[in-house]
């Protein structure tokens, strides 16, 4: 356990369904972030939450959704994905200033989403 | 153009061998971090070893050290004494600008896949 949990761990949904991804840290970090991993791309920063307020959001489609309902919680909620939407999707949290940053993300184990 | 190349897609490496995994980087910030990650087949991203633009000294942590070139611009893993439970796939990181703190924002690389064999 990284203390990063995300659930489920894996989930098949037909391209009409509408689903969610949970992330949950206890570890007192104010960060948290969704990155896409798809086979043979490096990973992809889809958005980023600063104490629960969102700061970033790459160019994602609207088909994916953010949530951020505290620092310890973030949900990704899906819809009328597309199969390219395939891929392992990582939660990560950071930690403030006063560790210097040094180890970057605690990330959790991932969701392996498959769209049909 | 890339921010982090890692130009060796896999790599084998007998048990109990040293093995280095290449990564260059491209910046045009003063202060900028590295990492590296271990990604096993559980999906997990496991960090493995941070790297300061501003430290002097390459950095250790315990079997991995960070062969550290700065004009060069690269960061390359060096694993001694391979394990079996070594394989896995290695990321390179890069945290561009002041560690500000929250939200730092990483660019990865396309990864390496480690095979550590008997």
């Amino acid at each position: 356990e990284t203390g990063v949990t995300q659930t489920p761990r894996h989930l098949v949904m037909g391209m009409t369904n509408k689903k969610s991804l949970k992330c949950e840290q206890h570890l007192g970090h104010n960060a948290m972030y969704w990155y896409k991993q798809s086979a043979k791309k490096p990973l992809e920063l889809m958005f980023v939450y600063n104490f629960k307020e969102q700061t970033e959001n790459n160019s994602v489609p609207s088909r994916f959704s953010p949530e951020c309902p505290n620092s310890s919680h973030l949900f990704l909620h899906l819809h009328t994905l597309q199969p390219e939407d395939s891929a392992l999707y990582l939660c990560a949290s950071s930690q403030d200033r006063s560790s210097r940053g040094k180890r970057g993300y605690t990330f959790g184990s991932g969701t392996r989403l498959t769209v049909v | 153009a890339q921010k982090i190349t890692q130009t060796q897609p896999g790599m084998f490496v007998q048990e109990k061998e040293a093995v280095t995994l290449d990564c260059t980087y491209d910046t045009s910030d003063q202060s900028y971090g590295l990492f590296w990650y271990k990604q096993p087949s559980s999906g997990e991203m496991i960090f493995l070893i941070y790297q300061g633009s501003y430290d002097e000294q390459n950095a250790t942590e315990g079997r991995y050290s960070l062969n550290f070139q700065k004009a060069r611009k690269s960061a390359n893993l060096v694993i001694s004494a391979s394990q079996l439970g070594d394989s896995a796939m290695y990321f390179c990181a890069m945290r561009e600008g002041e560690d500000t703190g929250t939200a730092s924002k990483l660019t990865f690389g396309t990864g390496t896949r480690l095979q550590v064999t008997l």
